[in-house]
């Protein structure tokens, strides 16, 4: 099996300018996850859609944050304009299920820098 | 709301030494508990499970109990190895309250030294 699937690896931007995050679930997975991990803040759930359909989305920090998927095999997360307070390692998981009693699996993440 | 509070870290320990790291909730429904590993530069993984209260959750020699009369979910190992050497997180999961998601605690970083 893949795995979640993340690109970029690592972004490197300029302050202002918009960044696109990619997630590939899991084949099969019907929850996804978008998180945010940094050392001060630890890991943050940004937002999470079952079924395509975001049914949670208090942790997105602004309206510079969004976050779509379009089908149940992608979903992008957005940051426009993007800031440095923003950098950060961005993780998307998926599972099988409400989300609720079964593992979350994770992907490899992108690890953000904003300059 | 719900919450997990876990150990302090870091954490550093000689190779064979006995794990122990704590972790205790707060939900107000039926969680089920989770042990998270994260290696350096690389996403958390599933380590244990528990989905009831005095399940206990084991693999690759780490163990945990829920406890639901102490709020507890305590992360043990009796050797560690180098190669143990990761932040572990404990996570909750209350599908009556959080239509899904997971409550994670801030993590503990172990350092196992040779």
């Amino acid at each position: 099996d893949a795995g979640v699937i993340q690109s970029p690896r690592h972004e490197v931007t300029e302050m202002g300018q918009e960044v696109t995050l990619r997630c590939k679930p899991i084949s099969g997975h019907n929850s996804l996850f978008w998180y945010r991990q940094t050392m001060m803040r630890g890991l943050e759930l940004l937002i999470y859609f079952n079924n395509n359909v975001p049914i949670d989305d208090s942790g997105m920090p602004e309206d510079r944050f969004s976050a779509k998927m379009p089908n149940a095999s992608f979903s992008t997360l957005k940051i426009q304009p993007s800031e440095p307070r923003d950098s950060a390692v961005y993780f998307c998981a998926s599972s099988f299920g409400t989300g609720g009693y079964n593992e979350q699996f994770f992907g490899p993440g992108t690890r953000l820098t904003v300059l | 709301g719900n919450s997990v509070t876990q150990m302090e870290g870091p954490v550093t320990l000689s190779e064979e030494a006995f794990l122990t790291i704590n972790c205790t909730y707060t939900a107000t429904g039926y969680p089920s508990l989770f042990w998270y590993v994260q290696y350096p530069g690389e996403g958390l993984q599933l380590l244990l499970k528990a989905t009831k209260a005095d399940d206990k959750g084991s693999n690759k020699g780490f163990e945990a109990t829920y406890r639901k009369e102490t709020t507890s979910f305590h992360l043990e190992k009796g050797s560690v190895q180098v190669s143990d050497s990761a932040v572990y997180f404990c996570a909750l999961s209350d599908l009556a309250t959080n239509a899904g998601k997971s409550t994670f605690g801030d993590g503990t970083t172990l350092t196992v030294k040779p």
